[in-house]
């Protein structure tokens, strides 16, 4: 079965640089999610979208923004990167049928240096 | 707010040992719940969930009921296997146009051979 797929797997940046972090949904989803993970923390929501349009907001900063398309797929900028920013990046995906489950990628591993 | 808290890891056990992960939540409405497990460097995975009171979430021999009375959602397993050592985490969601999952801290669970 096909999976919310994420890219890339692994991205190393350097302070105050940009980075795009993309996610595929899984067919016919329409809406998707992100969350960030720091080592050993749990996830945090950051932001989610239902038809292209933005449908909740977490403890997303103001320096990331994210967008979803008309293929459904999203992406995750981040600018003026900082150390802290280093962490594991999840998307998730669910179908307006899927009884409340989503169903997570396997994550985008950004290392700031 | 809402907000769920699990037991703190690590939990150490020995193959077929019995399994309890203790989960218990704060929340405005009636929401669902889930475990999620996370194996080592991938993704989250959706173990089981509920939907309302008194519902039993079941998989892979694991076990977790939705008990308003308490607000706990803890997890169980008759006999744990060395595969089932992973970090696994509670959550509750309300589903809808803010179906974001809120989650506990994770457990880390090892089991020995």
């Amino acid at each position: 079965a096909a999976g919310v797929i994420q890219s890339p797997r692994h991205l190393i940046k350097e302070k105050r640089e940009t980075a795009t972090l993309k996610c595929y949904p899984i067919p016919r989803h329409d809406t998707v999610y992100w969350y960030q993970q720091g080592p050993g923390q749990d996830p945090q929501f950051l932001i989610s979208f239902y038809e292209k349009m933005q449908s909740d907001k977490g403890s997303i900063p103001d320096r990331f923004s994210a967008q979803q398309f008309s293929d459904y797929h999203s992406e995750l900028n981040m600018s003026s990167l900082e150390l802290g920013d280093s962490a594991l990046y999840f998307c998730a995906s669910s179908s307006p049928t899927g009884a409340n489950v989503l169903t997570f990628g396997a994550g985008s591993r950004l290392t700031v240096l | 707010g809402d907000s769920v808290t699990q037991m703190e890891g690590p939990v150490t056990l020995s193959e077929e040992a019995f399994l309890t992960i203790n989960c218990t939540y704060t929340a405005t409405g009636y929401p669902s719940l889930f475990w999620y497990v996370q194996y080592p460097g991938e993704g989250l995975q959706l173990l089981l969930k509920a939907t309302k009171a008194d519902d039993k979430g079941s998989n892979k021999g694991f076990e977790a009921t939705y008990r308003k009375e308490t607000t706990s959602f803890h997890l169980e397993k008759g006999s744990v296997q060395v595969s089932d050592s992973a970090v696994y985490f509670c959550a509750l969601s309300y589903g809808g146009a803010t179906n974001k999952l809120i989650f506990g801290t994770g457990t880390l669970l090892a089991v020995q051979p």
